[in-house]
């Protein structure tokens, strides 16, 4: 049974660093094609792609966002972390981490974790 | 602005079907067969419902189909019920700029 769980700060102030954690079971992402990616979701809007890396550690970021954004992983504690710098306001969103088989080559997540509420502001 | 293009809500009885478009370019949409469909229920996480344009995950019902006809996805959903009130999103790989993926900016779905 796959599942993933996010967790970090529900709060944040403007410019800081935000860290998110991905605590994952039930897969490894040292298993060739699987990849866990970030989307995130401000409240009542779209979700947004952000970030993906591989089990070979290739990593994918959204165009928009690269220069704030890093993903790495620890295989074996089963944690992938993402981080982005100079928060905003408008960075106000639910965070959600989902995995991608291994035949999915990173174009779709099949499981997802609950999300976190991450707000920026002052 | 979203890189794919959804209808902002679309409705059905009971029963009836629906379709949701997605539309896109030939450097996502139109070029790939990697369209997926997500719904999401209030306050809950997505849930994968559509992968490679017609797939379905195990566990998802028949009355969800999808197919693509050149720049535009499409997902139906036959013998709505209650329960498929929801947002639904599409997702494409796009090979512009950075290859990624790209969401839609979502369709709610009443079940009136």
């Amino acid at each position: 049974q796959i599942t993933l769980k996010e967790s970090g700060p529900t709060l944040v102030k403007p410019t800081q660093t935000l860290t998110l954690t991905c605590t994952f079971s039930g897969f490894s992402l040292s298993t060739s094609g699987v990849g866990v990616g970030w989307i995130r979701q401000p409240p009542g809007k779209a979700l947004e792609w952000l970030a993906l890396i591989y089990w070979d550690d290739d990593k994918r970021y959204s165009p928009s966002l690269k220069s704030r954004l890093t993903i790495t992983k620890d295989t074996s504690k089963n944690q992938v972390v993402l981080t982005m710098t100079n928060m905003d306001p408008v960075d106000t969103a639910t965070y959600y981490c989902a995995h991608s088989g291994e035949y999915s080559y990173g174009f779709y997540f099949d499981y997802w974790g609950q999300g976190t509420l991450v707000t920026v502001s002052s | 602005q979203s890189a794919l293009t959804q209808p902002a809500s679309v409705s059905g009885s009971p029963g009836q079907s629906i379709t949701i478009s997605c539309t896109g370019t030939s450097s996502d949409v139109g070029g790939y067969n990697y369209v997926s469909w997500y719904q999401q229920h209030p306050g809950k996480a997505p849930k994968l419902m559509i992968y490679e344009v017609s797939n379905r995950p195990s566990g998802v019902s028949n009355r969800f189909s999808g197919s693509k006809s050149g720049n535009t996805a499409s997902l139906t959903i036959s013998g709505l019920q209650a329960e498929d009130e929801a947002d639904y999103y599409c997702s494409s790989y796009t090979s512009s700029s950075t290859p990624n993926v790209v969401f839609g900016g979502g369709t709610k779905l009443t079940v009136l």
